[in-house]
């Protein structure tokens, strides 16, 4: 079945310690996308990705970093920098957006990762 | 900038009601997309709808249906004969150059 699988599903931090967090899609989608969501909060975007070797910053990068070595894994290492990680991280993926004439196309999302800080 | 409004943080209904999740949005394009997730206890977040600000014709889809009025910003969701497996948070979302999601309504329905 295609789709979008992140791990692990829960994920403890020690204060200092950078953690890795899993995001693989096999929809042969160009574009992905790492969010994060704390408790009763919409999504706030974190980096994204529109082709293998390239990514962007989002509103709330600091404190992050992603690679992008194939097109079917983006993963999020959030750093000792990140103050506050304790929250839901959402990956998605979609076709590239100029797809359609030049317009966004659907994001398809994962299970999510909760990280939490020991 | 964008902008998405859920002004109802929760609603709480019983089982068979009907009832309508408010989006209203902030936009300076003249062309954009508005959709709707929805994300049950598990986490995953689901794609529900896509609309194209062109199109303001109603969609319904089951007991699900969607109104657009571009006059009012609004995109608002109802949920017709509500069910307990219902019970989700909902997300607006607008697309510009990346995708501007609301605060979400969680809704209950109990039995």
């Amino acid at each position: 079945d295609g789709g979008i699988t992140q791990s692990p599903k829960y994920l403890f931090r020690k204060e200092g310690q950078n953690v890795t967090l899993s995001c693989e899609q096999n929809l042969n989608h160009d574009a992905m996308y790492w969010y994060r969501q704390d408790p009763g909060q919409g999504l706030r975007l974190i980096y994204y990705s529109q082709i293998v070797n390239d990514f962007q910053k989002g509103d709330i990068a600091e404190g992050y970093s992603v690679s992008r070595e194939k097109k079917e894994s983006f993963p999020l290492t959030v750093t000792s920098a990140q103050k506050n990680p304790t929250a839901f991280y959402l990956c998605a993926s979609s076709m590239s957006p100029g797809t359609s004439g030049g317009q966004p196309e659907t994001q398809y999302f994962g299970p999510g990762t909760r990280l939490l800080v020991l | 900038a964008q902008k998405v409004t859920q002004a109802q943080t929760e609603i709480s209904v019983v089982e068979k009601e009907d009832v309508t999740l408010d989006c209203v949005y902030e936009t300076r394009d003249t062309t954009y997309y508005l959709f709707w997730y929805k994300q049950p206890p598990s986490g995953e977040l689901v794609f529900l709808i896509r609309r194209n600000s062109f199109d303001e014709q109603n969609e319904i889809s089951g007991r699900y249906s969607w109104n657009f009025q571009k006059s009012t910003s609004s995109f608002n969701f109802t949920i017709t004969a509500s069910q307990v497996v219902d019970s989700a948070v909902y997300f607006c979302a607008l697309s510009g150059n990346m995708l501007t999601f609301g605060g979400g309504t969680r809704l209950m329905v109990k039995p």
